[in-house]
């Protein structure tokens, strides 16, 4: 079945330094989703992706498609301690949004 | 706007028991998911309601768990009988529609002893 996988499963940086986590997916994904996660709390939507290639900032956050569908990335510009947390991605491939979350990647920030 | 509402927040109970837990979606999501949320894993999909009928439930384990959406609104996710391997958050969310973002309720922690 359809598989979305994470890496790296943990990142610890220093306040400041930059963060990318990455999410693969063994087919062609519709469109994807990323998802934080604090801890002790739910899933917290972040974005949508759905064109190939496509590329989105939010503020420190960019967040990027890759052109065969299959792949994206998160990168955090200088992680701050509010960024604490796992953050998930989540690929569809149905026509009802049926998502499919990868592991995650927890990310510990020290000031 | 209110969130998705979950309850309970806690449940513990012995393996072979039952359980049920409770969700009151946004108010005009039509879209209704139920998600198991193993400790360390990302969230997977036991099952998703349109209105009130079931988009997909092939990961349900049919022969212990149930859900129905009653009227398209609040739904519940009963276990009976219950196994060690169930304990986890249950996680209910909600969308406008199919092809939305979904909102996350705070979940229900259980535990199987």
């Amino acid at each position: 079945g359809q598989q979305v996988m994470q890496i790296p499963q943990y990142q610890h940086v220093q306040e400041g330094e930059d963060f990318t986590t990455y999410c693969n997916s063994s087919t062609t994904l519709s469109n994807i989703q990323w998802y934080k996660q604090r801890p002790g709390g739910h899933p917290v939507f972040l974005i949508q992706l759905v064109k190939s290639g496509e590329v989105k900032k939010q503020k420190r956050l960019t967040f990027q498609f890759g052109e065969a569908k299959k792949n994206s990335s998160l990168h955090i510009t200088a992680t701050q301690t509010t960024d604490v947390g796992t953050y998930f991605c989540a690929g569809t491939t149905g026509g009802y949004n049926k998502l499919i979350f990868g592991a995650g990647t927890r990310l510990a920030v020290h000031p | 706007e209110a969130g998705v509402a979950q309850s309970p927040r806690y449940k513990i109970i012995e393996k072979r028991q039952s359980v049920a837990f409770w969700c009151n979606p946004i108010s005009g999501h039509a879209t209704l998911y139920w998600y198991q949320q193993i400790l360390g894993q990302g969230p997977k999909l036991l099952i998703q309601f349109q209105n009130n009928g079931v988009v997909d439930d092939s990961q349900l384990p049919k022969d212990r768990f149930s859900a129905e959406r009653l009227k398209g609104v609040d739904s519940t996710l009963k276990i009976q009988p219950a196994k060690l391997e169930d304990s986890a958050v249950y996680l209910c969310a909600s969308s406008l529609g199919m092809s939305y973002e979904q909102f996350f309720g705070p979940g229900t922690r259980l535990t199987v002893l």
